[in-house]
């Protein structure tokens, strides 16, 4: 158990909808990851934020959108889904500069 | 976290053989590097990091090479076991403010009984 938690585990929505992926960090982890695993790109990067503030941005899509919370959970908003949206969605924590990441069981959404 | 059916490069070995899984990363000014085990159903675990003051390291049964050279990453696995199955990510890090990983496209390992 890498102490990241992460809702819900699946989802089926269709195309044109939007939904939120959540997420709650490591205790005492300041920093929050998304990635999106697909299988034909890996694990691509989409957006890091630490301690509330949006530190680094990816290959994330206009369409998607985050934020990190006083509490430190963050959420990932996913909307006007297509069909390539369908992924795993990971949220990682650390709490160093340069470290670890630790990776939640992911979010697999199926978009119909 | 599962990764069936991604269309990767995949290692067959024997069980008790070593493992030697390679990676090629993309930014030479990269500073530091991390190899992850992702089993089915679960998300990326950390194996091992190297820095890139460094040209290698070694951990229980697995060792991380570094050749900056030609930008090249190994992990070696000894004595590969069936729970070593998995597919394996390198990863790098580049010295810019963001302090994030950037992924390999990773390997399959299979270990055959």
């Amino acid at each position: 158990d890498s102490g990241v938690t992460q809702t819900p585990k699946h989802l089926i929505t269709a195309t044109g909808q939007r939904v939120t992926l959540r997420c709650s960090p490591r205790s005492g982890d300041l920093s929050v990851y998304w990635y999106q695993q697909s299988l034909d790109q890996g694990l691509q990067f989409l957006i890091q934020y630490y301690n509330g503030e949006e530190r680094a941005k990816g290959n994330i899509l206009e369409r998607f959108s985050a934020q990190q919370f006083p509490d430190l959970h963050s959420e990932l908003n996913l909307s006007s889904l297509e069909l390539g949206d369908s992924a795993l969605y990971f949220c990682a924590s650390g709490n160093q500069n340069i470290g670890e990441l630790f990776f939640g069981e992911g979010s697999r959404l199926t978009v119909l | 976290g599962e990764s069936v059916g991604l269309h990767l490069p995949t290692l067959s070995v024997q069980e008790g053989d070593n493992s030697i899984i390679n990676c090629a990363y993309s930014n030479s000014a990269s500073d530091y590097f991390i190899w992850y085990k992702q089993e089915s159903g679960k998300g990326p675990q950390f194996i091992i990091d190297i820095r890139s003051n460094m040209d290698k390291r070694q951990g229980q049964r697995v060792t991380v090479l570094l050749n900056k050279t030609v930008k090249h990453l190994s992990l070696q696995i000894a004595a590969t076991q069936p729970g070593d199955s998995a597919v394996y990510f390198c990863a790098e890090n580049t010295p810019d403010r963001s302090y994030k990983l950037i992924f390999g496209s990773g390997t399959r390992l299979l270990v055959r009984p």
